[in-house]
């Protein structure tokens, strides 16, 4: 059974850092692309980023890129998205997923708040 | 980018009755590789998002048949033959030809 644990949400002030996990069992890990799309509060999936299964290609958002680093280490089976400069704006839950072209599993969320 | 428009936005339905969800693409979704990739996604109240559909109309594993997708270059719809009480929730539809990918809006289902 796949499954995608996130962790690593929480409260942080505007500018503030943050980097979130997600754990991932059940599959191949190295075999596969992940993605990190987050949900604001009340508003629809907003796709932030997707790192190949080798980490040979990262792509971002224009809203994020140059704060945000995808990453992963499959020798852990975990994703990693190192958030920087955090803005009001970046509130929101961020759920990691198995991308294949589309986001075939998906994990339960870790939310994280920006606010002073 | 490519937007994705969802109609409509809202959709109260009768139990067992169909629903019909439509989303267009503002520029073909087909890829070098001669794939579409148009997807469908749930999202029941509170939950995760789910998969349903895959490359316009491959249903996922362990959803139900009720559920159906069809559509081809900038133009696809999600239909539920008759839908049920577990099918409340929101439906995004989402491309993956190229990067940035993108969701449309949303279209919530609710029950009349």
């Amino acid at each position: 059974e796949v499954q995608l644990l996130e962790s690593g949400g929480g409260l942080v002030q505007p500018g503030g850092s943050l980097r979130l996990s997600c754990a991932a069992s059940g599959f191949t890990f190295s075999n596969y692309a992940m993605s990190w799309v987050r949900q604001a509060p009340g508003k629809g999936l907003e796709w932030v980023s997707t790192i190949g299964g080798n980490a040979g290609y990262t792509a971002y958002a224009d809203s994020v890129k140059g704060r945000f680093t995808i990453s992963r280490d499959n020798s852990k089976s975990t994703l990693f998205l190192q958030m920087n400069s955090l803005r009001a704006e970046d509130t929101a839950v961020y759920y990691c997923a198995q991308y294949l072209r589309s986001h075939d599993y998906w994990g339960q969320g870790t939310l994280v708040t920006v606010s002073s | 980018d490519i937007v994705m428009t969802q109609t409509p936005l809202s959709s109260p339905v009768t139990l067992g009755q169909p629903a019909t969800i439509s989303c267009r693409s503002s520029q073909s979704l087909v890829h070098s590789d001669g794939n579409t990739y148009l997807s469908w996604l749930q999202q029941r109240p509170g939950q995760p998002p789910r998969l349903l559909i895959q490359k316009i109309s491959n249903r996922f594993s362990g959803v139900p048949d009720r559920f159906s997708g069809s559509g081809a270059g900038t133009d696809f719809t999600l239909k539920i033959s008759r839908v049920e009480a577990e099918d409340v929730g929101v439906y995004y539809c989402m491309q993956g030809t190229q990067f940035p990918l993108t969701f449309g809006q949303g279209t919530k289902v609710e029950i009349k």
